[in-house]
């Protein structure tokens, strides 16, 4: 079975730029997640879909912060303009559902300069 | 979600049995034990989880205590691969949130 696939996997822009995340989830996982991960610091939830809605994005920074799943598969997180603290790794998880376990993917690892 | 405390670090060598201990003492009723780790620049990889009851499968063993406040992953052979952060999450079983701590780093030494 394919686990979470992201791209890209490295990323680095200047400040300003946008920039976008890419993430296609297990095969038949309905539920999507997005994480962002500082450096040394665990993983925290940006937003969670549960098919083509966005059910929690209490965490997403919504001035620069934008993520759609518009087919209930795919997922992208933009980021527009990025600023120096959005440096980090941008995780994407699936699971079959609401509550059942989460598997996540390589991430990307963002820096902006 | 109740919160978990986990030692910073630990060594262990390769071949023998790692026990990475977690502390749980808030854990309500309905919230299961999650175990995640985290291998230098992967996603957080999940190894098991449990509700009150020991678990095993192939990667590792869960043990939780009888009255829940604590919990051990037990790694049966360590070997260099399983270097990682190791995370304990207490989740409610409709819960979506995973809540991540600082994690312990394991290192398996030769």
């Amino acid at each position: 079975e394919a686990g979470v696939v992201q791209s890209p996997r490295y990323k680095i822009i200047e400040k300003k730029q946008p920039v976008a995340f890419w993430c296609n989830p297990i095969s038949g996982h309905n539920t999507l997640y997005w994480y962002r991960q500082n450096l040394g610091q665990g993983p925290e939830l940006l937003i969670r879909y549960e098919n083509e809605e966005a059910v929690d994005d209490s965490q997403l920074p919504k001035d620069r912060f934008s993520a759609e799943r518009l087919k209930g598969v795919d997922s992208t997180l933009k980021i527009q303009p990025a600023e120096l603290g959005d440096s980090a790794v941008y995780l994407c998880a699936s699971s079959y559902g609401q509550g059942e376990t989460q598997y996540f993917g390589p991430g990307t690892r963002l820096l902006v300069l | 979600d109740a919160k978990t405390t986990q030692p910073t670090s630990m060594d262990c060598a390769e071949g023998r049995a790692a026990n990475l201990p977690c502390n749980h003492s808030t854990i309500s009723g309905n919230e299961y034990v999650y175990w995640y780790r985290q291998i230098h620049s992967q996603g957080p990889q999940y190894i098991i989880h449990g509700l009150k009851n020991n678990e095993t499968n192939e990667m590792a063993s869960l043990i939780i205590t009888e009255d829940r406040k604590s919990s051990t992953l037990i790694l049966p052979h360590a070997t260099l691969r399983d270097t990682a952060v190791y995370y304990c999450i207490v989740r409610v079983a409709q819960g979506n949130k995973l809540v991540f701590g600082a994690g312990t780093i394991l290192r398996v030494k030769s």
